[in-house]
């Protein structure tokens, strides 16, 4: 069991814009900037968001990311087919002392 | 161009140590902060350990914690995972990542190597 919730699975039509939501607690989304990877298949990850909302070169304006209390969000607008991937939050935890994954979030386009 | 190449991965037995290695290049090692993420097959990431750059911090999970050690040598541009006691769950592709200010923001990963624990 994951510290950090995500739903398992995500869909949407091409086009479409589609949130994935993490959930945390006090100790580590609360209190720390969480990242956002992204997983294709049979790929290593790939770091999608830092800092909450901060995108790294080279990653479209169409992915974007927020954080609210002890919750974070991502979301995917203008759906693609090369979207269709495992998504995963993640952030420190200061009382585990660690860094802490979501569950991921498998992501289908219609 | 940043490179990150795993090494040392394989099949042993419940009980056994292994010891896996990362040779970075295209970047000064020395200063960036180096973390050990691991993916059971059909399973999620889950962080292993992480390393400052003149490893003064380190942190483990608490599942390999005191079994798994993280050392690196800069001057080889090396980082290490010596994993002793090795269980069932700890099968998995090892990947070596490059950590930023924050451990948590990981801006490149190796390929990966693959331990598998079995009789």
């Amino acid at each position: 069991q994951s510290v950090l919730t995500q739903p398992p699975s995500a869909s949407g039509t091409p086009g479409q814009r589609v949130t994935i939501s993490c959930s945390g607690t006090s100790s580590n989304i609360g209190s720390n900037t969480v990242s956002w990877y992204q997983q294709l298949p049979g790929t290593a990850p790939n770091l999608l968001m830092y800092s909450n909302y901060q995108r790294p070169s080279g990653v479209p304006d169409r992915f974007s990311g927020s954080k609210s209390g002890t919750s974070a969000s991502l979301a995917i607008s203008g759906l693609q087919s090369e979207d269709e991937a495992d998504y995963y939050c993640a952030a420190w935890d200061d009382s585990l002392n660690g860094v802490v994954f979501g569950g991921g979030t498998k992501l289908t386009v219609l | 161009e940043v490179q990150l190449v795993e090494s040392g991965g394989g099949l042993v037995k419940p009980g056994g140590s292994l010891r896996l290695s990362c040779a970075a290049s295209g970047f000064a090692f020395s200063t960036y902060n180096m973390n050990w993420v691991r993916q059971a097959p059909g399973k999620g990431l889950e962080w292993v350990s992480s390393i400052s750059g003149s490893s003064i911090y380190i942190y483990y999970a608490g599942s390999v914690k005191g079994r798994f050690t993280i050392s690196r040598d800069n001057a080889q541009n090396s980082l290490y995972l010596q994993m002793n006691s090795l269980r069932a769950e700890d099968t998995a592709v090892y990947y070596c990542a490059r950590g930023q200010a924050s451990f948590v923001t990981t801006d490149y990963w190796g390929q990966g190597t693959t331990v598998t624990v079995s009789s």
